[in-house]
């Protein structure tokens, strides 16, 4: 998988946009970006993905640069259950389904 | 609510043990993959199964094995435990489909080895 870099935590005041980066400067031209989270002792849920274009969704938009070497999942108003840690994954192109996690960002809002 | 059934949901067993895991995909979808997540780390992949047959492995020993049913559920066996499978181990399963990948995950089964 094309690695990824994420912070380890943020902080976010409820209410306020929250915006995740996320370095994959290894990227290739046909691999997709995804986005999950994880709340505390749940399985992985899926946010959203993108290719080359900004895509947005009732959970998120993920913003992509043009040259595609980091993106951002952009969470427009943070609420308290939005506090989790988010995965930002490349899934290895020959090996679809194998998703390399990472440590990913610990997200923390706060009231 | 991902449609995604995963049992036991905890289980404690001893060094040595073997232990079973069950899975339960989606309607419909033919592809199920192990995720193992120890305390504070990402879910690491064990494996995928697509079609009854082992599709992909991770780094991890043959006594993780799995099975694939007919249903498309799922089993994860993991012979001779040491306490370093100590984990939350993660079922999720997908379509094979490039542009729509989405996984979709169970709770997982939180599996504790005294």
């Amino acid at each position: 998988d094309a690695k990824t870099t994420q912070p380890p935590s943020m902080d976010c005041a409820e209410g306020r946009a929250a915006n995740l980066p996320c370095n994959h400067s290894t990227i290739s031209g046909n691999e997709y970006v995804y986005w999950y989270r994880q709340i505390h002792s749940q399985g992985p849920q899926y946010i959203i993905h993108g290719l080359k274009n900004n895509e947005t969704n009732e959970m998120a938009s993920l913003i992509i640069t043009e040259d595609r070497k980091s993106s951002t999942l952009i969470l427009p108003h943070a609420t308290l259950r939005d506090t989790a840690v988010y995965y930002c994954i490349v899934p290895n192109r020959n090996n679809f389904n194998k998703f390399y996690f990472g440590s990913g960002t610990k997200l923390n809002v706060k009231p | 609510e991902t449609g995604v059934t995963q049992s036991p949901t905890h289980l404690i067993k001893t060094r040595g043990q073997q232990v079973t895991l069950r899975c339960s995909s989606q309607s419909g979808h033919n592809t199920v993959s192990w995720y193992q997540q120890a305390l504070g780390q990402g879910p690491q992949f064990i494996f995928q199964y697509y079609r009854e047959e082992e599709n992909g492995r991770g780094n991890f020993p043959p006594r993780f094995s799995g099975l694939q049913f007919p249903n498309y559920s799922s089993e994860l066996n993991v012979n001779a435990l040491e306490l370093d499978d100590s984990a939350l181990y993660l079922c999720a399963s997908s379509l094979p489909d490039r542009n729509t990948g989405e996984l979709f995950f169970g709770e997982g089964s939180r599996l504790t080895v005294l």
